[in-house]
């Protein structure tokens, strides 16, 4: 719908399985981000990438780890993880890594870790 | 740090009627930005609208516009007119100057139903 789109839509994983959510944005963008949606915090900011180079580490356990192998695939690996783990994970583009630019968000890999 | 807070978790509107959605913040930066942006159900969050905070005049896209208030660190947004399509989670984010890290901060959100 807006150019971003994510796979898989959902999600079930134990806690020792390894898995990986991916984005891909078919805007010409440079810019790209991971963002966590749970239900009981707010919207957070993860991870984010301008011309496949890692900007922003926001203080993600190392559980996490993404992988930007292009301006267009944006993936997240997760291994291990925790049930408080469990949440909607975003993923947005933007032209540019600038606060001015609008980000396009895709509709995210809904995460259930057991 | 930043904080962001929406004190109304649920909100409901008729159709074609005006309604508000508050929203506060915490900061002792000078320049920053401010957003709304909309998560309808099952569909993909967006970007509603945008204020710099050097700039006085409020912000209008269409139907949705912001009463900026940046001595009472509150941004509310209104929006009239409501349709049925305005049926989502509103969140209000603020991000200060420079990186986006952790001065990229959302509220918690609310919830607006849009009733016929």
């Amino acid at each position: 719908e807006t150019g971003v789109t994510q796979t898989p839509r959902h999600l079930v994983m134990g806690m020792t399985n390894k898995k990986s959510l991916k984005c891909e944005q078919h805007l010409g963008h440079n810019a790209m981000y991971w963002y966590k949606q749970s239900a009981k915090k707010p919207l957070e900011l993860m991870f984010v990438y301008n011309f496949k180079e890692q900007t922003e580490n926001n203080s993600v356990p190392s559980r996490f780890s993404p992988e930007c192998p292009n301006s267009s695939h944006l993936f997240l690996h997760l291994h291990t993880l925790q049930p408080e783990d469990s949440a909607l994970y975003l993923c947005a583009s933007s032209q540019g890594y600038d606060v001015q630019e609008t980000q396009y968000f895709g509709p995210g890999t809904r995460l259930l870790v057991l | 740090a930043q904080t962001v807070t929406q004190s109304q978790p649920e909100m409901s509107v008729q159709e074609a009627e005006t309604v508000t959605l508050s929203c506060t913040y915490d900061t002792s930066e000078n320049n920053y930005y401010l957003f709304w942006y909309k998560q309808p159900p099952s569909r993909q969050m967006i970007l509603v609208i945008r204020q710099e905070a050097y700039k006085q005049q409020n912000a209008t896209e269409n139907r949705f516009s912001v009463n900026f208030q940046k001595a009472a660190k509150s941004f509310s947004l209104k929006i009239s007119d409501s349709q049925l399509g305005d049926t989502a989670m509103y969140f209000c984010a603020f991000m200060k100057y420079g990186n986006y890290g952790q001065n990229f901060v959302f509220g918690p959100g609310t919830r607006l139903s849009v009733l016929p």
